[in-house]
């Protein structure tokens, strides 16, 4: 089975700034399969890509994924308070079971 | 707009059944599959299983480590899909997520359900 390990864990950063969120897989998984969501405190979580770079439908441009084979990225450029959250990736749509990573908290 | 409602019981006893329904409402809801997703702090988001409906055929799949206590099934009729975990204990306590899982979004989960906290007492 196919482990998702996000890094780093807990990311500090200020409004403005850029945030690069990593995610490896245990081996070679396709891109199609691999998304990205981000959830709030009391929420569900909201996928934000899916396909390893295709933004689902109302995320803003400053969100954007990237990567292959084992690691995939996601940015966000130029931080707002409402992105201060936790992110998470999963792998998707091949053999079950669908994982997801652990998390990466996106903090102020 | 397509929206998931869920509901359910929210406070087991170790050995229960747990039962829980989403109804979707608007949008199609043959073709797309249909998931159950829990979140503890223990194990953090954990895939339950999904359920297809196309035609008058099911499909389902399941998560391994769950699957011999598992059942999704599917009302078509009422666009309602339900989650039956049998034998709980505390390790089943978790937040459970109903969510749609469409082929425009090659299968990632795009809609999600409110979530129903559920608890097991031993």
């Amino acid at each position: 089975e196919v482990v998702l390990t996000q890094s780093p864990g807990t990311l500090s950063l200020s409004p403005g700034e850029r945030a690069t969120l990593s995610c490896r897989a245990s081996q070679s998984v396709s891109s199609s399969h691999l998304a990205w969501y981000q959830q709030k405190p009391g929420q569900a979580p909201r996928l934000l890509v899916y396909g390893a770079f295709s933004l689902a439908a109302g995320i803003p441009d400053r969100f954007s994924g990237s990567g292959s084979g084992t690691d995939f990225t996601l940015i966000v450029t130029r931080l707002e308070p409402e992105d201060f959250a936790v992110y998470y990736c999963q792998l998707y749509g091949t053999s079950p079971p669908y994982i997801f990573g652990q998390g990466t908290k996106l903090e102020i | 707009q397509v929206q998931l409602q869920q509901w359910g019981a929210g406070l087991l006893k170790a050995s229960e059944t747990l039962s829980l329904t989403c109804a979707v409402h608007g949008g199609s809801f043959s073709g797309d599959y249909w998931s159950w997703i829990r979140q503890s702090p223990e194990k953090g988001l954990e895939w339950i299983g999904e359920i297809n409906h196309s035609g008058n055929t099911n499909y389902n799949n399941y998560n391994p480590s769950l699957k011999s206590r598992v059942t999704i099934s599917i009302d078509a009729s009422k666009k309602q899909f339900s989650l039956k975990l049998r034998s709980v204990t505390a390790a089943d306590t978790a937040v459970y997520y109903c969510a749609r899982a469409p082929l425009m979004y090659f299968f990632a989960l795009d809609i999600w359900g409110q979530g129903t906290v559920v608890t097991v007492s031993s």
